[in-house]
């Protein structure tokens, strides 16, 4: 199985960098996805890595080592909508339709 | 449909009474999962669907909960005898075959037990 931690809360302002980071261990790693899930709503995609190195989309970036089974998320320039739960989930070639969750990071932007 | 429906989006229910939840994958979407969300936990996986293999139940917490899915699309998840601990949120996801990558979640069915 796997074993995936990510802090649980996080704060930040405005404007300000925050980064989550993930750590995992798994028997067969074939890819690690992020995503937010704002209060109440479904769980949206954000990024995915499976090879080393960094990933970035817009404000969001995401980070993978594979041998140090660590990866982080970096949200830039954040705005009040960030705040959500983010969630790291990896992927196991031995199961490898079914993704195993963190408990997620809830963000909090203060203004 | 455009996105991954699900119903009721809140169920209060009485202990030791059933409950059916419904999950209304993306069209053409052939492999549907279903998760479940407890404060402060990770997604914990419960089922999964891909056409017409036999599902992976590996992850059903007792012979309380089965799921099944018909005409390889809406999926239906009943948890017989409700218990408190059942108290969740349960989630459906759909996906084009078992890529894993391109998951749609539904907004999820909120059921508290008391």
């Amino acid at each position: 199985g796997q074993n995936i931690d990510q802090p649980t809360e996080m704060t930040a302002t405005e404007g300000a960098i925050v980064q989550i980071n993930c750590t995992y261990q798994t028997s067969g790693f074939n890819g690690l996805f992020w995503y937010q899930q704002h209060a109440g709503e479904a769980p949206t995609f954000l990024s995915y890595n499976v090879l080393d190195g960094l990933e970035e989309k817009g404000r969001f970036s995401s980070f993978l080592s594979r041998s140090k089974g660590y990866s982080y998320l970096l949200l830039k320039e954040l705005q009040m909508k960030d705040s959500a739960s983010y969630l790291c989930a990896v992927r196991d070639w031995l199961n490898d339709y079914k993704l195993s969750f963190g408990a997620g990071t809830t963000v909090t932007v203060r203004a | 449909g455009a996105g991954v429906s699900q119903s009721p989006s809140n169920k209060v229910t009485e202990k030791g009474k059933d409950v059916e939840l419904r999950c209304d994958p993306i069209s053409g979407h052939t492999a549907l999962y279903w998760y479940r969300q407890s404060l402060g936990q990770g997604l914990e996986f419960l089922i999964y669907f891909q056409g017409n293999s036999a599902p992976d139940k590996s992850g059903l917490p007792s012979d309380r909960f089965s799921a099944e899915r018909t005409g390889g699309s809406v999926s239906t998840l009943t948890i017989q005898r409700t218990q408190q601990e059942d108290s969740a949120v349960y989630l459906c996801a759909s996906s084009t075959d078992r890529d894993g990558y391109g998951y749609t979640f539904g907004s999820g069915t909120r059921l508290t037990v008391v």
